[in-house]
């Protein structure tokens, strides 16, 4: 059964940047077939999707947030990251990773359990 | 962006009882939409994709119709376990988003 597992700094100062690692275990991690993505919630609100990459190289970000996210895969260790750069307190939220139900869909199946990040100085 | 609407926003219902949520999409999203539900604590989990098709081990009480704009999310008859909020997704372009959800209570 595929495992999706969140991992990094709870605590991050505001302007600073988050950097979370998500580590896939117990099926294949090709992310040249599947859109693995990042998804945030805000405690008390809704689902806001962050980004998704595809084949290594191809990122695919919220426009809302564009210019402050890198996200990048580590293949040789079934892991892909997420970094959101110049925090601020809007930026708390409990972080998703995911993957999709299968190659070339962008309907989350697979997620990680979440790591709650707050901003806070 | 496309927009996602659901309501109503809370649902007060019984055990035993059907519920009806509603999605609607401020452009046409074909059958590109999906359904999730969320426990307090839990990652969201994946009910229903392209509409009508319900996800791998998901009960037969749940059910989704519709196409372009507007979708529906049907529990036919609510188990305990099914008290909880439900957000709707698309897929049809970048960005993706989801709806604001439903939370479905215990009346």
């Amino acid at each position: 059964q595929l495992q999706l597992q969140e991992s990094g700094p709870g605590l991050v100062k505001p302007s600073e940047t988050l950097s979370l690692t998500c580590t896939v275990s117990g099926g294949s991690f090709s992310s040249s077939t599947y859109f693995w993505g990042w998804i945030r919630q805000p405690p008390g609100k809704g689902l806001e999707w962050i980004g998704s990459i595809y084949d290594n190289v191809n990122t695919y970000y919220n426009p809302s947030l564009r210019s402050r996210v890198t996200i990048s895969v580590d293949t040789s260790k079934n892991q892909f990251s997420l970094k959101l750069s110049s925090v601020t307190a809007a930026d708390t939220a409990v972080y998703y990773c995911a993957r999709p139900r299968t190659v070339s869909d962008h309907h989350f199946e697979y997620w990680g359990q979440g790591i709650l990040v707050t901003v806070s100085s | 962006e496309i927009v996602l609407t659901q309501s109503p926003a809370t649902l007060s219902l019984s055990p035993g009882e059907g519920a009806t949520l509603s999605c609607r999409a401020s452009q046409s999203v074909g059958s590109s939409l999906a359904w999730y539900q969320q426990k307090p604590g839990q990652p969201p989990r994946l009910l229903i994709y392209d509409t009508s098709n319900r996800a791998t081990g998901i009960p037969a009480r749940f059910s989704g119709s519709g196409s372009g704009t507007d979708f529906t999310l049907t529990i036919s008859s609510l188990e305990p376990e099914d008290f909880a909020v439900y957000y709707c997704q698309h897929r049809t372009n970048w960005p993706l988003t989801f709806g604001g959800g439903t939370r479905v209570e215990i009346k």
